[in-house]
């Protein structure tokens, strides 16, 4: 069965540093991939989902970029980061099950920009 | 755009009754899903219950049941017999397939509270 891996799962880093998140997926190729920030205390927003190799979509405008360099790699990177990229960052892929598709996902990074 | 609106952003039950959460939706499409995610402290993003848009019929797991009103466009969870375990965040979400371009639209969320 299919398995998001994150890491790392806690980062503190600071103002104008750069961020590399990575995801990786187990147990199924050519998935659509998802990134996903949950402001504290709030709902999930979507950043960037990826329908295979080397394709983004960029659901906002932001501090933030995607790539996927890989079928089954998914990262989230910032050159610089700013105070409002602090929050709880999720990766997500689609997981069929008995021919019903739904949302499996990653257990997170929490992200703190000091 | 799809809209997902939750109005009750806290919840509280006592332990073994019943609770509802409200979710209302906002969308131009006849087919799509519906579904409800746990959040619990941990932080890990749990499926709970999904519906498909064709069926008329309330999908049901277990304690955990919708009021699936498809012209209203409003999508309820019921939780019967709450439980300890049940307190969490739960996200109503909307999931729509457009030429292969798949997007899951989140609510805001309900903090739920079980009271023993």
């Amino acid at each position: 069965s299919q398995t998001i891996h994150q890491w790392p799962a806690t980062l503190v880093q600071p103002v104008g540093s750069p961020l590399s998140l990575e995801c990786t997926v187990e147990g199924t190729s050519n998935p659509n991939l998802y990134w996903y920030r949950q402001a504290a205390g709030r709902g999930l927003q979507l950043l960037f989902y990826s329908v295979g190799i080397g394709q983004i979509s960029s659901e906002v405008p932001q501090n933030l970029s995607a790539s996927r360099p890989q079928d089954r790699q998914f990262i989230l990177s910032s050159k610089k980061l700013l105070l409002s990229d602090s929050g709880f960052y999720l990766c997500a892929g689609i997981k069929q099950t008995g021919g019903l598709r739904s949302l499996h996902f990653g257990n997170g990074t929490r992200l703190t920009v000091t | 755009a799809q809209t997902v609106t939750q109005s009750q952003p806290e919840m509280s039950v006592q332990e073994a009754e019943t609770v509802t959460l409200s979710c209302t939706y906002d969308t131009s499409e006849s087919d799509y899903y519906l579904f409800w995610y746990k959040q619990p402290p941990s932080r890990q993003m749990i499926l709970v219950i999904r519906q498909e848009a064709y069926k008329q019929q309330n999908a049901t797991e277990n304690r955990f049941s919708v009021n699936f009103q498809k012209a209203a466009k409003s999508f309820s969870l019921k939780i019967s017999d709450s439980q300890l375990g049940d307190a969490a965040m739960y996200f109503c979400a909307y999931w729509f397939r457009n030429f292969g371009n798949e997007k899951l639209t989140f609510g805001t969320g309900t903090r739920l509270t079980i009271i023993p």
